[in-house]
């Protein structure tokens, strides 16, 4: 069964831009969860899709945003970059039934801001 | 309340040792705590998970101890092996109310010598 898939795995940009990264769950999984992970942070929750619907959000500002597609596939949205949204980007993905179920991470989308 | 408090920041084992992380919560309504490992370059890979009606469950090298009454848990690596460097996070989450959202600990990183 393939795992998570995010792409791209790296990207540049500069101040000011938008971005979107990419993500696909294990075939079956219907919840797709993100976080940004950074070394003075650690690993923080950014929002959870389920069924094409958003079902939490962490404490992150407006700019970042995220939708998720019928197939389950999911992206998130970050505008007006800023240097502090240099990170990893990790989504997972679960069956999302509630009770805990597994989260599976990918490998994460590294964005560096110029 | 949403804390997780993850000790030590890093680890130094000898191989054959046995490597022990803590973590702390407060918040009583969490009711699922996973514990992740990550290689440089690579997503967290869930290790191992408990909920807190056990006090212990072990899968292979890997043990995890749970002290409801004090808001602990903790991982233990039996027979430490270099392949096991690497850093560790716990985490903890609300299962029960069917979202996605994991509190992550600090992390720690371990370095098993040879």
């Amino acid at each position: 069964k393939a795992g998570v898939t995010q792409t791209p795995r790296y990207l540049i940009k500069t101040r000011g831009q938008q971005v979107t990264l990419s993500c696909s769950p294990i075939s079956g999984h219907r919840s797709v969860s993100w976080y940004q992970q950074t070394p003075g942070q650690g690993l923080q929750f950014l929002f959870e899709y389920f069924s094409e619907t958003q079902r939490n959000k962490g404490n992150f500002p407006g700019r970042f945003s995220g939708r998720q597609f019928s197939n389950s596939r999911s992206e998130m949205n970050v505008s007006t970059l800023e240097l502090g949204d240099s990170a990893l980007y990790l989504c997972a993905s679960s069956l999302g039934g509630g009770l805990g179920q597994p989260q599976h991470f990918g490998d994460g989308t590294r964005l560096s801001i110029l | 309340q949403q804390q997780v408090k993850q000790s030590p920041q890093s680890l130094i084992v000898q191989k054959g040792g046995i490597s022990i992380i803590n973590c702390a919560y407060e918040n009583t309504a969490f009711d699922y705590f996973p514990w992740y490992q990550q290689f440089p370059g690579k997503g967290p890979a869930l290790l191992i998970a408990i909920r807190p009606d056990v006090s212990e469950k072990k899968e292979g090298r890997f043990t995890i101890s749970f002290n409801k009454s004090a808001k602990q848990f903790s991982l233990h690596i039996m027979d430490s092996q270099p392949g096991d460097s690497a850093t560790y996070f716990c985490a903890a989450s609300i299962g029960s109310s069917n979202t996605g959202k994991l509190i992550f600990g600090q992390g720690t990183t371990l370095q098993v010598k040879p």
